[in-house]
């Protein structure tokens, strides 16, 4: 069983397109995370969920927007894509606080 | 803001040699987070040290982490091709309740 899954693990669309990004943890962790890794590879922290309530928006343009139906869930729905949005998305889950954050495989999104 | 400054951003070696990577930061951390990521997979945690001057050993890798608990470091001894990969550090920063990175050091392991 994945830990942390998220889906698709590739995404080519075209810019203005409106695209969805999936994730699901299966090890009933409190708190999840969006973060993206741009082509240098660093991994910037988007948004913290805890417990399905918002915790972290780290000036993220607002056409990014998490949504968290169950403390399992966080998917991430960016509207009007731009060619700038094309990164590694990673999707991560921790239980208590200053434990192991477990991440998804990612989603390369590609913007043309 | 909170910012991990990680150095060297790329190191190339000959198996054999020992290298270490370095994690400075002007904020305290309540704890501090190495992950090593493998290309198109998630980073997956090496070493969480969470005590100011604590040392951690995993195998040929030692993790350090300073008194202040605002800096750490990775040593590994005798590098390994099987070391190749990219190594960040995390500080999870307790008022913000979030895990910020550095910008990962990409170290390359020739035989």
């Amino acid at each position: 069983d994945t830990a942390v899954s998220q889906t698709p693990k590739y995404l080519v669309t075209q810019m203005g397109n409106d695209k969805s990004i999936k994730c699901e943890q299966n090890l009933g962790h409190d708190t999840m995370y969006w973060y993206k890794q741009d082509s240098k590879k660093f991994l910037k922290i988007m948004f913290s969920y805890n417990n399905k309530e918002l915790i972290i928006n780290e000036t993220v343009p607002n056409r990014f927007s998490p949504k968290s139906p169950d403390k399992a869930h966080l998917n991430l729905h960016i509207n009007s894509l731009e060619l700038g949005d094309s990164a590694v998305y990673f999707c991560a889950s921790s239980g208590r606080r200053n434990t192991e954050a477990f991440f998804g495989q990612g989603t390369r999104l590609t913007v043309v | 803001t909170q910012l991990l400054e990680q150095s060297p951003q790329f190191l190339s070696i000959q198996e054999g040699e020992n290298l270490t990577v370095y994690c400075n930061s002007s904020s305290v951390f309540s704890s501090l987070q190495w992950y090593r990521q493998e290309p198109g997979e998630g980073p997956v945690l090496l070493v969480t040290v969470v005590t100011g001057g604590e040392v951690k050993k995993l195998k040929r890798l030692t993790f350090q982490f300073g008194d202040a608990r605002k800096d750490s470091s990775l040593h590994i001894t005798a590098a390994q091709p099987g070391d190749t990969g990219l190594y960040l550090c995390a500080g999870y920063y307790n008022q913000g309740g979030k895990l910020i990175f550095g910008q990962g050091t990409e170290l390359s392991v020739k035989p």
